[in-house]
Parts: structure tokens; sequence; C-alpha cells
């Protein structure tokens, strides 16, 4: 266990739903990110949040909305989804974004499947 | 483009033989350098961070940094089949930017 958590661990939607991930932090920490994880690809960031405030928008489609209504909680919202966004999806927290002693700290992940 | 650089493997190694796992990356002002593994179906775990040139040590695990050749490695003594997973190296970059992940090294261990 981590401190981070995330719901639902597994998801199969069809193109026209729109669900949620949900993550929340029990750690303190004060950012938040969003990852997504194709097979034979890096971790590929997706959205930053510091103090609850987007920093980061790593070009990513707006058929994923993020939220972030506190320091403890992230959400990732979807609608529209294709099949190529089928995906495990991690979420990770850290005290700040930078600095000596700084590391991430990931959720076990939402393995998606668009269909 | 930042990017970091990984062989994928596999590779193989036998038990209780010394792994070694190399990365390098493009952004010379990066200042923070991590090492994740990964076992198939979970998360990445954080196992080491090297921040100075030179060698780490914990456990069995050493992190070896090198900023003039932009090079990282993570070096696993005494392997045992449990190590077998995908080592992901991450660099963060100067300033107040989010880790940059390479693709991973898969490692198996032979007993």
């Amino acid at each position: 266990e981590t401190g981070v958590t995330q719901t639902p661990r597994h998801l199969v939607m069809g193109m026209t739903n729109k669900k949620s991930l949900k993550c929340e932090q029990h750690l303190g920490h004060n950012a938040m990110y969003w990852y997504k994880q194709s097979a034979k690809k890096p971790l590929e960031l997706m959205f930053v949040y510091s103090l609850e405030e987007r920093v980061e928008n790593n070009s990513v489609p707006s058929r994923f909305s993020p939220e972030c209504p506190n320091s403890s909680h992230l959400f990732l919202h979807l609608h529209t989804l294709q099949p190529e966004d089928s995906a495990l999806y991690l979420c990770a927290s850290s005290q700040g974004l930078a600095g000596s002693g700084e590391t991430q700290y990931f959720g076990p992940g939402t393995r998606l499947l668009v269909l | 483009q930042k990017e970091v650089e990984q062989n994928s493997g596999p590779l193989s190694v036998p038990e209780g033989a010394i792994a070694s796992l190399n990365c390098t990356y493009s952004d010379r002002g990066s200042q923070s350098f991590f090492w994740y593994r990964q076992y198939s179906g979970k998360s990445p775990e954080l196992i080491m961070f090297i921040y100075s040139n030179g060698d780490k040590e914990d456990g069995r695990f050493t992190a070896q940094l090198n900023k003039a050749s932009q090079y990282v490695s993570l070096l696993i003594r005494d392997s045992q089949p449990s190590d077998s997973a995908t080592y992901l190296c991450a660099v963060r970059g100067s300033g107040n930017t989010p880790l940059v992940f390479g693709k991973g090294t898969r490692l198996s261990v032979i007993a």
C-alpha cells in the first residue's frame, strides 16, 4: 500500500459512455498526477495538479477532463473515448513538484478497456 | 523534446549474478534521477533516486550517475528470480518539470 488508492480497478466502457476515474491520496501531498500506460510505450504524463491548480496539460484530447476538488482527490472524467484509449491509467502524488527528496507514489491503476 | 532512453530487453541474467540496467537522457540540465520497478500487471514502485554524480548504494541495489555522459545505471547484486520485472528510469529536468519516463527494461533472472 502506497497511500494512493484508485477506483475502479477495472472498467469496460463503450465509446458513447461517460465514466469517471477516482484517485485519493492519504499522504498529505500537494501535487497529484494522471498518467497513461499503454502496451510497449513509456508512461505518458497527462495532467499535473499542484495545490488544486492544473499546472500541466500534456496535449491530452478533450475527451479526458480532469478535476481536482481538493488536494486529496483527483478525478479523470471520460467521455466519447476511442478504442486506442484502452490502457492502464495511473494516479500518483508527491509532496511537491520539484526539489530534493521529492518522489512520486503511484496508485494501483485503473485498467480501462474501450469497446 | 526531453527523452529518456532504455534498452527494452529482455535482459537475462542467472540467479546470483549482477544485473546492470542502463539509461541515457537528453536534457543536460536534469537534476533528479529515479529507478522504478514494475511487476507485470502492477503499478510502478520506487526503488531508488539519485541526485549527485557517483554511486548510491541501498542493500543489493546501487544507482550510478554520470552527468557529464548523461547516463544513469542501476546495478542489482545477487539477482533473485523475484527481481524479474520491468525497470523504469525516470528523469526530472531543470526547474519545476514533472518526471519523464523511459520505456523500461525487462529483466529476467533465471533460477
